[in-house]
């Protein structure tokens, strides 16, 4: 099976601008999460996504919001960029029946000037 | 508000030493999962405990889940340079959905 595949892979915006980052997950996987990481927050949690609901939310500003399409696909979004967003986010796909094991995606580095 | 606590933060070894890397927490958890995160890359699941006082073996690694479901470790034996990379444990608590807790992370660094 194909793993994770996120897209871009690299992104540089500036302040106020909004983002668009993608996420296709394992065939066969219903949810997806999204998680963003930091040298000095490290790996915080998103949200989770599982049949195009959002079924778990981490604590982060509405300005972080995200929707999954009817093919499991996912998108998160981020508006009015601020220079502390400037991390790695990544997406994992998740089966069910599972732990809640996560198949990481190698992430989009976004970079917020 | 769950925590997991990692330490050390970072490791220093060298190749053919042994190592342990610890990860704490206040709370139960139903489950704990480690993986392993190499630069520019996403992290890739090692191995799931879930049973209190379990322990599992992946070649050179061994896993512990603590008895109280509270804690764990990984220990490596005979390390190599290969094994230089982020640990990182997570633990569930089995509810509706998959929010894991991550720990902050242990650097290790196997030098040849």
């Amino acid at each position: 099976k194909a793993g994770v595949t996120q897209t871009p892979r690299y992104l540089i915006k500036t302040r106020g601008q909004q983002v668009t980052l993608s996420c296709s997950p394992i065939s066969g996987h219903r949810s997806v999460s999204w998680y963003q990481q930091t040298p000095g927050q490290g790996l915080q949690f998103l949200f989770e996504y599982f049949s195009e609901t959002q079924r778990n939310k981490g604590n982060f500003p509405g300005r972080f919001s995200g929707r999954q399409f009817s093919n499991s696909r996912s998108e998160m979004n981020v508006s009015t960029l601020e220079l502390g967003d400037s991390a790695l986010y990544l997406c994992a796909s998740s089966a069910a029946g599972s732990y809640g094991e996560q198949y990481f995606g190698p992430g989009t580095r976004l970079t917020v000037t | 508000t769950q925590l997991l606590e990692q330490s050390p933060q970072f490791l220093s070894i060298q190749e053919g030493e042994n190592l342990t890397v610890y990860c704490n927490s206040s709370s139960v958890f139903s489950s704990l999962q480690w993986y392993r995160q190499e630069p520019g890359e996403g992290p890739v699941l090692l191995v799931t405990v879930v049973t209190g006082g379990e322990v599992k073996k992946l070649k050179r690694l061994t896993f512990q889940f603590g008895d109280a479901r509270k804690d764990s470790s990984l220990h490596i034996t005979a390390a190599q340079t290969g094994d230089t990379g982020l640990y990182l444990c997570a633990g569930g608590v089995g509810a509706a959905g998959n929010k894991l807790t991550f720990g902050g992370g242990t650097r290790v660094l196997v030098k040849p």
